[in-house]
């Protein structure tokens, strides 16, 4: 069965500290694309990195990067510096060489300034 | 920057009552979804349109739902007879190809409340 797991459901990082997210999935497909996904309190799914399985670097944007580790099949979002407005609940999420995105249950990440 | 567009933004209804979620894609996208999210918990696939028709549904997707795209542009999620079960975010969302490195666009959600 396809299953994203995060293991974290809330943390709370010092502002300006980095932080790692956890995910892990589990697949037998050779070709998989892993997302994430931030949800401020407001409601909206903000896209916010992609990595694909053929990836053969760490996926970057900005002070967002992904921790790629295909053996233990885990997908780990890393923020860094984090601010304020990085509050939100964030979510892993995988289309399994299929068109649909299967989720993560999510952490709940709070900047304490 | 291209949207995803999701009207209204918030609906109450009465249990029974038919409930239409409206949506705009982006518009040069030609796959569709709806995803739902009880307040509290992750977020699930409902359904996946395509070449106006349905790719993929969900066991959730019974049949109370339906979708729609009754012109070039809306897409639309109807519930027949709500349940207060119903009650949850509907995300529509869209993306341009089904390639792995796509990512889906989601609209800003319409929140379902069923009393």
């Amino acid at each position: 069965a396809q299953k994203i797991t995060q293991t974290q459901p809330g943390m709370f990082v010092q502002e300006k500290e980095a932080v790692t997210l956890d995910c892990t999935y589990d697949t037998s497909d050779p070709s998989y694309g892993l997302f994430w996904y931030k949800q401020p309190s407001s409601g909206e799914m903000i896209f916010l990195i992609y990595q694909g399985s053929y990836d053969q670097q760490n996926a970057t944007e900005g002070r967002y990067s992904l921790n790629f580790q295909k053996a233990r099949k885990s997908a780990n979002l890393v923020i860094s510096a984090s601010q304020l407005g990085d509050s939100a609940m964030y979510f892993c999420a995988s289309g399994f060489g299929n068109e649909k995105l299967t989720f993560g249950t999510g952490t709940r990440l709070t900047i304490i300034p | 920057e291209p949207e995803v567009t999701q009207t209204p933004s918030h609906q109450v209804t009465q249990m029974g009552q038919e409930v239409i979620l409206r949506c705009v894609p982006i518009s040069n996208h030609l796959y569709f979804y709806w995803y739902r999210q009880i307040l509290g918990q992750k977020v699930e696939f409902l359904v996946s349109f395509y070449n106006n028709e349905i790719s993929e549904k969900s066991e959730i997707f019974d049949d109370q739902f339906s979708v729609e795209r009754p012109d070039g542009s809306n897409f639309t999620l109807k519930i027949r007879s709500t349940k207060l079960e119903d009650s949850a975010m509907y995300f529509c969302a869209s993306r341009r190809d089904s390639s792995l490195n796509t990512e889906a666009f989601f609209g800003q959600g319409t929140r379902l409340t069923v009393v």
